[in-house]
């Protein structure tokens, strides 16, 4: 059974560039939620996302990103026209039901970001 | 809203010595409190969790954490520590103020086990 399931594991992109990071959650899972992590930090909380809905996105930056969970595929964060202030580790997880605080959420391994 | 501290950024011990590693919380409601580990270029690990039931908690690789309302805190402990343990460790918070279970993290403590 594969865990949560992130590409490309590391992006290089020059400033001005889109950078696109796809999330595979766990099989049977159907909740995805991302986080950023800079560095020196803990990780921050971007969006939380269903099939074909996006629930809470409360922490996406206003401009440049955005992010989809199609009804088939991968769920994709996308970053227009990225600075160097983007560089990070975008970490995806998932979780079977999402409405519940006790429940797990199943990290992948990120993707490390790099802005030149 | 919740929050997480985690006073300490950087935890060095001895191998074999015990382990202590200190989160306090805030939050309005009842909270659900994790920690994960983050070995170097690594995902998220779960240790363990708190969700109302025990107290203390038990986890994996010998890690155990103890709620505490009153003093509002979630301390993760080991009794003896191994090399392999080197790692960041998040304590976590997830409560009932929205309709998801959006994960609050600290910023993390480094462990360094020296042999």
């Amino acid at each position: 059974n594969a865990g949560v399931m992130q590409n490309p594991r590391h992006l290089v992109r020059r400033r001005g560039q889109e950078a696109r990071l796809r999330c595979s959650p766990m099989k049977g899972h159907s909740h995805v939620y991302w986080y950023r992590q800079l560095p020196e930090e803990g990780l921050k909380f971007m969006v939380y996302l269903q099939k074909e809905n996006i629930i809470d996105e409360s922490g996406m930056p206003k401009e440049r990103f955005s992010a989809e969970f199609p009804k088939e595929g991968p769920s994709i964060l996308r970053i227009q026209q990225v600075v160097r202030g983007d560089s990070a580790a975008y970490f995806c997880a998932s979780s079977p039901w999402g409405q519940f605080i006790q429940e797990t959420q199943y990290f992948g391994p990120g993707t490390r970001l790099l802005v030149l | 809203a919740q929050s997480v501290t985690q006073l300490d950024s950087h935890v060095s011990v001895s191998e074999g010595t015990p382990v202590l590693l200190r989160c306090n919380y805030s939050s309005s409601y009842s909270p659900s409190l994790f920690w994960y580990v983050q070995h170097p270029n690594k995902g998220l690990q779960l240790l363990l969790k708190y969700t109302s039931a025990a107290t203390l908690v038990k986890g994996i690789n010998g890690f155990e954490a103890e709620f505490k309302k009153s003093e509002t805190s979630f301390h993760l402990t080991k009794p003896s520590a191994h090399m392999s343990d080197a790692a960041e460790y998040f304590c976590v918070v997830s409560d009932e103020s929205g309709a998801n279970s959006k994960l609050t993290f600290g910023k993390g403590i480094t462990l360094s086990v020296r042999p």
